[in-house]
């Protein structure tokens, strides 16, 4: 069956980085998309970028745009997010997703809280 | 593009019916999905293509709407769908409504 399970928790400092993975299982990696989605508390969701392994392709959006990588390694079957220079706002569980054909998001890892704190 | 839900809180009771908003600054044509989202989980995809169910999606939820207006209907709610329902357009980039939340009364 499809599963996405992502890398543990994580506390970082203003300033710093983090890298979360998510690594696919139940489908060929390549042939699908993988987003990444992050949740501040109370908040909506927000969506990130992608990328899509086969082709090489990746997009972000315009708020992560410089900020954030977003990278693959299809051997391993495995999607990262890198985010650097945090700041206490981007506090908030990062999920990846998968996405459909259509443009939905059909499997969802398990999200990585991500706590931004002096 | 901007989704705009309403109303932000319902309170309903077991077995009755219920129907939420969901609204787009402007045309996403028919790339609207719904998803559910339970205290501590992942999203689960509910509709997309405004109307169609995803696998093993039960028949009580439904969707419709076009263009800028979009419901989603609950029949007979049962208490596991007591819960966070988010609408998201993926016409153009993606983004996600501010939710409405389910709760018992």
């Amino acid at each position: 069956q499809v599963q996405l399970v992502q890398s543990g928790a994580e506390v970082k400092k203003p300033g710093a980085s983090v890298k979360v993975s998510c690594k696919a299982s139940g489908y060929s990696f390549i042939s699908y998309s993988l987003h990444w989605v992050r949740q501040a508390p109370g908040q909506r969701l927000e969506w990130m970028g992608w990328i899509n392994a086969g082709i090489g392709t990746r997009k972000y959006s315009q708020r992560f745009q410089g900020r954030g990588t977003i990278s693959s390694d299809t051997s391993a079957n495995t999607a990262y997010m890198e985010l650097n220079s945090l700041r206490p706002e981007d506090t908030a569980v990062y999920y990846c997703a998968r996405v459909t054909s259509a443009g939905n998001f059909d499997y969802w890892g398990q999200g990585t809280l991500v706590t931004v704190s002096s | 593009i901007v989704m705009t839900q309403s109303p932000a809180t319902l309170s309903v009771s077991p077995g009755e019916r219920v129907t939420l908003s969901c609204r787009a600054s402007q045309s996403v044509s028919s790339n609207l999905a719904w998803y559910q989202q339970r205290p501590g989980q992942a999203p689960r995809l509910l509709i997309y293509d405004a109307s169609t169910r995803a696998t093993g999606i039960p028949a009580r939820f439904s969707g419709s709407g076009s263009g800028t207006e979009f419901t989603l209907t609950i029949s007979g709610l049962q208490s596991e769908d007591f819960a966070v329902y988010y609408c998201q357009q993926y016409n153009n980039w993606i983004t996600f409504g501010q939710g409405t939340r389910l709760e018992i009364k």
